[in-house]
């Protein structure tokens, strides 16, 4: 089975543009949740989604945005990009009526800010 | 809040010896606890999960890992350790206390090096 899909794969902005990120969820997965993992960091939870509405927030910046669509892909939008958003952002997926805990990340994007 | 501490930055083993990576959490109820592990450049795989139940875990490609209430700690083992075991391994944790889609909370890692 396909697993979960982001894309694009690698970005690189400039500061103060904006970006998008999606992340499609392994089939029948209805929730979906973003990490932020800084070079050599661990990942960082920022948001979450179930059915579509947002569920857990962590430490998501005012700057970024997220969503959760009717066929339950996610974007993640991201606007004012700093050099420090430079990382490599996770998009994870689980299913609620299963074993909702268990989460299935992504390969990541990497986007680089200059 | 919720803290998962792993103590070793980075340990070194050499091949075909056996491996203990340790994990210790920090919350009051008995969080639900996970062992990832990440390659360079790539995402993160799930090696195996403790929810409830039987405290010694069996994952993939060999691992398992005991759950000790008593000392807040969640090692991940190996018997024998193979140079594709080479990686960054994440302990994580869930505190279980949103209903659902909660974030996980991650570990600072341990890189494992095997040596030949």
């Amino acid at each position: 089975a396909a697993g979960v899909i982001q894309s694009p794969r690698h970005l690189i902005k400039e500061k103060r543009e904006t970006a998008t990120l999606k992340c499609y969820p392994i089939s029948r997965h209805d929730t979906v949740y973003w990490y932020q993992q800084g070079p050599g960091q661990d990942p960082q939870f920022l948001i979450s989604f179930y059915e579509k509405m947002q569920s857990d927030k962590g430490s998501i910046p005012d700057r970024f945005s997220a969503q959760q669509f009717s066929d339950y892909h996610s974007e993640l939008n991201m606007s004012s990009l700093e050099l420090g958003d430079s990382a490599l952002y996770f998009c994870a997926s689980s299913y609620q009526a299963g074993s909702k805990d268990e989460q299935y990340f992504g390969p990541g994007t990497r986007l680089t800010v200059t | 809040a919720q803290s998962v501490t792993q103590p070793d930055i980075h340990i070194t083993v050499s091949e075909g010896a056996s491996l203990e990576l340790r994990c210790n959490y920090s919350y009051g109820a008995t969080p639900y606890l996970f062992w990832y592990v990440q390659s360079p450049g790539q995402g993160l795989q799930l090696l195996l999960k403790y929810f409830s139940g039987d405290t010694l875990v069996q994952g993939i490609k060999g691992f398992e890992a005991e759950f000790k209430r008593s000392q807040s700690s969640f090692n991940l083992r190996k018997p024998s350790v193979h140079w594709s075991d080479a990686a960054e391994y994440f302990c994580a944790v869930d505190d279980n206390s949103g209903g659902g889609a909660d974030g996980l909370t991650f570990g600072k890692g341990t890189h494992l090096i095997i040596q030949p």
